[in-house]
């Protein structure tokens, strides 16, 4: 199946600092790109959909500023943690559909703001 | 999107055939059942999906009920490493459709 991967796989920041995650589709073009959130012990929570050449759709109670996302190519979407506090503090994965219809995910990026 | 019901846990012999229930009532005609599991602190992986026909791929079976409104995942002969929270999801099919997770069913396979 298709392969997606996240950069970093685990992150310790600064209260304050922003935070930069990879999310990269390696062997197949993906126009939209999602963006989940995991808190211990639950299940996946979707917080944006990141599209290639324009802005991204947040899902309702996601603070667009606090949470960038940038699609700028067909197989890169980024998702920036600006001014991270301790709450931001998850495990943050991407995702990507491929021709066949079948999502793929990335392995994740574990958060820890001090 | 479809809501959908599975039991919290289940627990399986290693060796042994795990059937792991869905419930979707709600279900359109234009919705697919599809399948993930998400093992401890990784990302979530495709397993399987289908229309109404019955499916199997290398990793598992999905049987569908004729009216649609229930499914089964079989995992023929679970092993160890298949324990893992399996996720149900019913959506309609395309391009940039997003998927809701629920709660799901933490299956814990055991020796």
């Amino acid at each position: 199946g298709a392969v997606v991967s996240q950069h970093p796989s685990r992150v310790i920041c600064k209260s304050g600092t922003s935070v930069k995650i990879e999310c990269r589709s390696l062997d197949f073009q993906a126009t939209t790109m999602f963006w989940y959130r995991q808190f211990p012990k639950q299940s996946l929570m979707l917080m944006a959909t990141s599209n290639e050449g324009s802005k991204a759709t947040y899902e309702q109670g996601v603070e667009k500023d606090k949470f960038l996302i940038n699609h700028a190519s067909l197989t890169l979407s980024t998702l920036t943690v600006t001014s991270a506090h301790p709450e931001d503090s998850s495990f943050y994965i991407c995702s990507a559909w491929d021709f066949q219809n079948e999502q793929f995910f990335g392995p994740g990026t574990r958060l820890t703001v001090l | 999107d479809a809501k959908t019901t599975q039991p919290p846990s289940m627990d399986c012999a290693e060796g042994r055939a795990a059937n792991l229930p869905c419930n979707h009532s709600t279900i359109s005609g234009n919705e697919y059942v599809y399948w993930y599991r998400q093992i401890h602190s990784q990302g979530p992986q495709y397993i399987i999906h289908g229309l109404k026909n019955n499916e199997t791929n290398e990793m598992a079976s999905l049987i569908i009920t004729e009216d649609r409104k229930s499914s089964t995942l079989i995992l023929p002969h679970a092993t160890l490493r298949d324990t893992a929270v399996y996720y149900c999801i019913v959506r309609v099919t395309g391009g940039g459709n997003k998927l809701t997770f629920g709660t799901g069913t933490q299956l814990k396979v055991e020796l």
